[in-house]
């Protein structure tokens, strides 16, 4: 089935160490998207990519980075230099319809706690 | 600057009553304003979605009303059910640009 995958589901991470999240498509979408979600706040953008080995920075990039070198595959680290990088992250895609914007899929998912 | 405002931030319906959920945007140059719905630790989905090209799209028990002019729009739920229970996010894009309300916790009591 086509979808978003994420991995890993959850994750704990010490202070000072970083990680990175996978997040892999098989829906041949363009456009892919990293987002930050914590309680209260909704969905905030940290970084997308609209074509293979170009990303743009979100509005909460500080302390993350990406890279797009395959259609499929959109990996965020999460740095040291983030200073409060416990949150769930969420991943996502989409394709541009005929009439301009298209629909955007999530993954399930991945809980990051820094401990 | 906050490009979506959503409102309540909860809500508690009983069941097979309505919950209503609004949302305002700024950017009037928005072309596709859809609402997701999201369990807890699984990400969100999404429920329905209109144009600004229409004032009104249903699907079984849910609806979007679109207000152009007024730059608003809303979610019902009609005959809420126990299973609605989530939260709720509207957006409002453009091209690849989505941009999200900061969500509605919906409960509905039995």
């Amino acid at each position: 089935d086509g979808g978003i995958t994420q991995s890993p589901k959850y994750l704990f991470r010490k202070e000072g160490q970083n990680v990175t999240l996978s997040c892999e498509q098989n829906l041949n979408h363009d456009a892919m998207y990293w987002y930050r979600q914590d309680p209260g706040q909704g969905l905030r953008l940290i970084y997308y990519s609209q074509i293979v080995n170009d990303f743009q920075k979100g509005d909460i990039a500080e302390g993350y980075s990406v890279s797009r070198e395959k259609k499929e595959s959109f990996p965020l680290t999460v740095t040291s230099a983030q200073k409060n990088p416990t949150a769930f992250y969420l991943c996502a895609s989409s394709t541009r319809t005929g009439r301009g914007t298209g629909e955007l899929f999530f993954g399930e998912g991945s809980r990051l706690t820094v401990l | 600057q906050q490009q979506v405002k959503q409102s309540p931030q909860s809500l508690i319906v009983q069941k097979g009553g309505i919950s209503i959920i609004n949302c305002a945007y700024e950017n009037t140059a928005f072309d596709y304003f859809p609402w997701y719905q999201q369990f807890p630790g699984k990400g969100p989905a999404l429920l329905i979605a209109i144009r600004p090209d229409v004032s009104e799209k249903k699907e079984g028990r849910f609806t979007i009303s679109f207000n152009k002019s007024a730059k608003q729009f809303s979610l019902h739920i009609m005959d809420s059910q126990p299973g609605d229970s989530a939260t709720y996010f509207c957006a409002a894009s453009r091209g690849n640009q989505f941009y999200f309300g900061t969500g509605t916790s919906l409960t509905v009591i039995p």
